[in-house]
C-alpha cells in the first residue's frame, strides 16, 4: 500500500493564480481531510469528506474548494491564490465504521505552497 | 467548542533525562491522539487513547489520559537524540464527525 499520496511536493504560485492539490489514498478509507500547517500553529482543518459525494467545511475553508467523486481521491482547489495561503498542506484519511476502532488519521507527505 | 492546549511549546533537554509534555483540552473529547512530526516531514501516529485511565507505552514514550481532568500526558524516559521532533496532541470532537482539533505542538530537542 502506498498509503496517502499528494502531488505536487512543492509549488510557487503568483497572486491570483489557481491550482489543484491532488490527494489519493489506497486504504479504502471513507473519511478524508485537508489541513494546513502554519509555523507554530498546529494543523487547521480546511475541508473534510465522509465519503464519495459528501464534503463539509472545516475551521478555515475560505479560499478553497473540494470535491470527492471517488473513494480514493480528494483534490483541493485554490482559486485566486493569496499570500495568506502560503502554507504546508496535508491530506489525511481514516476509516470510521467499526465500534471501538481507533479511527486514527493517516497523513500524506504534504505540499509546500508559496504564493508570491 | 473543543480547544487543545499543549505545554511547553519548546523543550530542550539532555540525553538521559526524563520529561513530560502536557495536553489540556477544554470540553469533553472521546478520543485523544498523539502524533510525531520530524522536520520537513509528515505526521506519524504514536498513540490513540480511548478511555479514562488509558496508558500506552512504546519504547521511551508513554502516553496517558485522564478524562476527568481533561488532560493527557506524554512522558519521555531517558531521552535520546532520536526523539528530537515536534509532538502534537489532538482531541476528537464528539458527535461522530471524526474531526480532530490539534494543539500547537511541542518542539522537543534532545541534546547530547
Amino acid at each position: 500500500n502506498a498509503g496517502v499520496t499528494q502531488t505536487p511536493k512543492f509549488r510557487i504560485l503568483k497572486i491570483g493564480q489557481s491550482m489543484t492539490l491532488q490527494c489519493t489514498q489506497d486504504m479504502n478509507h471513507n473519511y478524508m481531510y485537508w489541513y494546513r500547517q502554519d509555523p507554530g500553529m498546529g494543523l487547521k482543518l480546511i475541508y473534510y469528506s465522509v465519503g464519495a459525494g459528501i464534503t463539509d467545511k472545516g475551521e478555515v475553508p475560505n479560499g478553497y474548494n473540494v470535491s470527492r467523486s471517488t473513494t480514493e481521491d480528494f483534490p483541493l482547489r485554490l482559486e485566486l491564490a493569496a499570500p495568506s495561503q502560503t502554507s504546508v498542506y496535508f491530506c489525511a484519511s481514516s476509516y470510521s465504521g467499526l465500534a471501538g476502532a481507533y479511527n486514527e488519521q493517516f497523513f500524506g507527505p504534504g505540499t509546500r505552497l508559496t504564493v508570491l | 467548542e473543543l480547544k487543545v492546549e499543549q505545554n511547553p511549546l519548546f523543550l530542550s533537554m539532555q540525553e538521559g533525562k526524563n520529561y513530560t509534555i502536557y495536553c489540556n483540552y477544554s470540553t469533553t473529547s472521546d478520543r485523544l491522539y498523539w502524533y510525531r512530526q520530524d522536520p520537513g516531514k509528515s505526521l506519524e501516529s504514536l498513540f490513540v487513547l480511548l478511555s479514562n485511565g488509558a496508558v500506552k507505552q512504546e519504547g521511551r514514550l508513554m502516553a496517558s489520559l485522564d478524562t476527568k481532568a481533561r488532560l493527557s500526558t506524554l512522558h519521555i524516559t531517558a531521552a535520546v537524540h532520536d526523539l528530537s521532533a515536534t509532538y502534537f496532541c489532538a482531541g476528537r470532537i464528539q458527535g461522530g464527525s471524526e474531526k480532530l482539533v490539534f494543539g500547537k505542538g511541542t518542539k522537543l530537542t534532545v541534546n547530547p
